[in-house]
């Protein structure tokens, strides 16, 4: 079955400065890739999400880059800020069904 | 996005009772999810809760220990059986958007804590 990675399991940056969280993937018939932030105590939120049949997405501060033949997909945060401290899980699918999370990112914004 | 509400939001059962969960999504949907979140790791599914069939289960997880409902559309329980300490964990339901079949969103989640 699927199995995703993540990396770095944490990452402490300084206010304003990016953040690149990567994820693979083992099964090349995956085309679905979400990223949850939650906060402590909170579910998670989607934030972005991309499909195999592009290879970028951006909504504002928050980026997604895929690589099919690599299996591996990053989500980017520039200018990051405070309020963006959370865990980051990436997740993998399969024609849109049950996802398979990633060991989560925990992010910390220093200010 | 769809708005979906779970209980109890958190419970404290002795071990060897039951537990059952409530998820409640405002919109009909196809396939509901139920995942657990042990405290500080990432979130395992434990079965799709199909409407009209039988769910299924992912690897390591059993109808026995967590028998799952799905009387309609808007509606599912998990239970929780014959609890232990190493059930304490975070129990999480989500579903599908209608309007974006991809997108999953979750239920807040329903802590259970096992003495």
């Amino acid at each position: 079955g699927e199995n995703v990675e993540q990396h770095p399991s944490t990452l402490s940056v300084q206010e304003g400065d990016s953040a690149v969280i990567k994820c693979t993937y083992s099964d090349s018939a995956s085309n679905y890739f979400p990223w949850y932030k939650q906060e402590l105590g909170k579910r998670p939120q989607l934030i972005i999400d991309i499909r195999s049949n592009v290879g970028e997405k951006k909504d504002q501060r928050i980026a997604v880059t895929l690589n099919k033949t690599a299996k591996h997909f990053s989500l980017h945060i520039t200018e990051t800020q405070p309020e963006d401290s959370a865990v980051y899980f990436c997740a993998a699918s399969k024609n849109t069904d049950k996802l398979i999370f990633g060991t989560g990112t925990r992010l910390q914004v220093f200010p | 996005s769809a708005v979906i509400s779970q209980k109890p939001s958190r419970d404290i059962c002795q071990r060897g009772t039951s537990l059952t969960i409530q998820c409640q999504v405002d919109s009909q949907v196809t396939m509901m999810f139920w995942y657990r979140q042990q405290p500080g790791q990432s979130l395992t599914l434990i079965a799709t809760a199909n409407q009209g069939s039988e769910a299924t289960y992912e690897s390591g997880f059993v109808i026995d220990k967590f028998p799952i409902s799905r009387p309609n559309l808007t509606f599912s329980t998990l239970t929780v059986s014959n609890l232990s300490p190493e059930d304490s964990s975070i129990y999480l339901c989500s579903s599908k958007s209608g309007r974006n079949s991809g997108t999953q969103y979750f239920g807040p989640g329903t802590r259970l804590l096992v003495l």
